[in-house]
């Protein structure tokens, strides 16, 4: 079955430590997005990619970075400048138009 | 500036009650569309339906329909006797020119038996 993976399900993350989220799809998806949730509130973009070896910033890239070094793998890592990690990460990938994008089924990032 | 607001945080009904859930959007495109996704407890994120800015035609699927009004930017969604199992968060998105997508804060409902 195509689709989106995420991995892993939880993280732990100790303080100055930088972490990697996985997201890999196997749906020939051009594009691929990273969003953060916080407990009752929406998705906010960190980051998007719509081809290999490009991405943009989206309205929260501080303490973030991204690869895409390959069209199935759009890896976020976290890193040490981020000091409020704790969160739900989801990843997504969309098709070329106006498609709906896809989402992964999240990796919940917390403190140590 | 807020592309898409979702007024409810939290709505409880009791099962076969219908509910609507409200999305307002903000845009200066002509061409854009809206969304609306589902996210269960489970985490995961479920498409639900996609409306171009050029149909403004209500859509019906089973319990679910949706009422788009360019007059008023508005995109609702009702569900027709709810039940237990679509207590989740619902999500209302807009996606323009280019290729991201913003989200609302979410509505979050809960069907009580």
């Amino acid at each position: 079955d195509g689709g989106i993976t995420q991995s892993p399900k939880y993280l732990f993350r100790k303080e100055g430590q930088n972490v990697t989220l996985s997201c890999e799809q196997n749906l020939n998806h051009d594009a691929m997005y990273w969003y953060r949730q916080d407990p009752g509130q929406g998705l906010r973009l960190i980051y998007y990619s719509q081809i290999v070896n490009d991405f943009q910033k989206g309205d929260i890239a501080e303490g973030y970075s991204v690869s895409r070094e390959k069209k199935e793998s759009f890896p976020l890592t976290v890193t040490s400048a981020q000091k409020n990690p704790t969160a739900f990460y989801l990843c997504a990938s969309r098709d070329r138009g106006w498609k709906p994008q896809h989402f992964g089924d999240g990796t919940r990032l917390s403190i140590l | 500036a807020q592309k898409v607001t979702q007024a409810q945080t939290e709505i409880s009904v009791v099962e076969k009650e219908d509910v609507t859930l409200d999305c307002v959007y903000e845009t200066r495109d002509t061409t854009y569309y809206l969304f609306w996704y589902k996210q269960p407890p489970s985490g995961e994120l479920v498409f639900l339906i996609r409306r171009n800015s050029f149909d403004e035609q209500n859509e019906i699927s089973g319990r679910y329909s949706w009422n788009f009004q360019k007059s008023t930017s508005s995109f609702n969604f009702t569900i027709t006797a709810s039940q237990v199992v679509d207590s989740a968060v619902y999500f209302c998105a807009l996606s323009e020119a280019g290729n991201d997508m913003r989200f609302g804060a979410g509505t979050r409902l809960t069907v009580k038996p």
